[in-house]
């Protein structure tokens, strides 16, 4: 596609509810990327693919975050019982190589839990 | 670890006056990335410096990369309302890219 792009663009979640967060890279884009972020702050790294291989996870704050990628193009983040803490937006972003290139933000999934 | 800080936190100028943003780090960067988000938008790409002492012009915008490559600045001439939002730092590192905590620009008309 021509852009980076995440569904749902906005989600409410109770708590302790579970939620899954799509993302389709820009086609042929090797890296993928998810950030979190907080109102008024940067993006947070969570974590980063390479094809289909997961790098670095290491920015997950919890073993309620998961992220997967099975065939290298579309990501699932999801997060298990959800808590008012993971309220934020949720960006994932794509890159064409392995490092050193422009990474392309989509527009993020909006996460409330209530 | 890598600490790189942004400073500062926020910036409210007159339109018209010049904005510059600083990022530092403690140590030697292979490169920097510089992204402005808009109020309720995601980041978007501005520029990217990889060599020692590099300067690059983008109409009002200069960003420069320090000849030790531990800091780097972007600098904005007279500022335009359309300039508003937030400007951050990105710094690679193993594949990762990891923000700054970001210079938030107000414009007063």
């Amino acid at each position: 596609g021509a852009g980076v792009s995440q569904s749902p663009r906005y989600k409410v979640a109770k708590r302790g509810q579970d939620v899954a967060l799509r993302c389709d890279p820009i086609s042929g884009h090797v890296s993928l990327f998810w950030y979190q972020q907080a109102l008024g702050q940067g993006p947070e790294f969570l974590t980063y693919f390479q094809n289909e291989a997961q790098l670095d996870k290491s920015g997950l704050p919890s073993d309620r975050f998961f992220a997967e990628r099975p065939e290298g193009s579309v990501s699932t983040l999801k997060i298990q019982r959800t808590q008012q803490e993971d309220s934020a937006v949720y960006l994932c972003a794509s890159r064409r190589g392995s490092s050193g290139n422009t990474i392309y933000f989509g527009e993020g999934s909006w996460l409330t839990v209530v | 670890g890598q600490q790189v800080m942004q400073i500062p936190q926020y910036q409210h100028v007159q339109e018209g006056e010049d904005f510059t943003t600083y990022c530092n780090s403690s140590t030697t960067l292979s490169n920097i990335q510089w992204y402005k988000q808009r109020p309720g938008g995601h980041p978007v790409f501005l520029i990217q410096l990889v060599k020692s002492g590099e300067v690059k012009k983008q109409k009002r915008l200069t960003f420069q990369f320090g000849e030790a490559k531990k800091n780097s600045s972007l600098h904005i001439t007279a500022t335009q309302t359309t300039d508003v939002g937030t400007y951050f730092c990105a710094w690679g590192s193993q594949g990762n890219l990891i923000f700054g905590k970001g210079t938030k620009l107000s414009v007063k008309p």
